[in-house]
């Protein structure tokens, strides 16, 4: 089983809708998660960490369920600029500080 | 605020040939962590440096090698290079020792193509 799994998509969805992408883990000792976007042969860039109470910034909410082991990414009000591969990244237990990435979800966000 | 700076960002070499990457991390951060990125797949991490000395390595030979200099700079080394090393190599920086240690920001990458 991989450390961290992601569907790969991509996720076709029209302008305004609403979109959500889980990421499982297999360590249940990990200790941090955030989500990453990519644009196309770009770097990633840190979208959101995901705290155990959960957050939101503006049209993104970002959960963590520790019991099932995975966290989840929602989009509402989808916009063309949404469109990238979003990451999800776990990091092993405390004391480890290597970025462990799922192998991303593609999002295509259609007019 | 200066973001992390990677160096150059294309390079073809041929197989055996050797390269050095340069990274320059965000200003104000201590710790350098080196990636690797096939197509198509996320980031796998080769290793971190932080205080100059690799402190963790991931799964990678020692054909990566590394180092980190006294103002936080970072050089990653491949040696004889091989096929399957074409990818992009990312940078990331953090600073450690702070509630946000674990949040890394990431370089533009240089894309290595061995031919």
């Amino acid at each position: 089983r991989k450390e961290v799994e992601q569907d790969p998509g991509p996720f076709n969805v029209p302008e305004g809708a609403t979109v959500a992408f889980n990421c499982t883990y297999s360590n249940s000792a990990s200790q941090s998660f955030f989500w990453y976007r990519q644009d196309c042969r770009k770097e990633p860039k840190l979208l959101m960490s995901v705290y155990s109470s959960g957050n939101e910034d503006g049209r993104f909410t970002a959960q963590l369920n520790r019991a099932s082991q995975y966290i989840s990414l929602l989009i509402r009000d989808s916009k063309l600029s949404d469109s990238a591969t979003y990451l999800c990244v776990v990091t092993p237990p405390s004391g480890t500080y290597k970025y462990i990435f799922g192998t991303g979800t593609r999002l295509k966000v259609l007019a | 605020d200066a973001g992390v700076t990677q160096s150059p960002t294309h390079l073809i070499k041929t197989r055996g040939q050797q390269v050095t990457l340069r990274c320059s991390p965000k200003s104000g951060h201590d710790t350098v962590s080196w990636y690797q990125q096939a197509l198509g797949q996320g980031p796998q991490f080769i290793f971190q440096y932080y205080e100059e000395e690799e402190r963790q390595r991931g799964n990678f030979p020692d054909r990566f090698s590394g180092h980190q200099f006294p103002n936080y700079s970072s050089e990653l080394n491949v040696n004889a290079l091989l096929l399957g090393d074409s990818a992009l190599y990312l940078c990331a920086s953090s600073l450690d020792g702070t509630a946000k240690a674990y949040e890394q920001y990431f370089g533009p990458g240089t894309r290595l193509t061995v031919t």
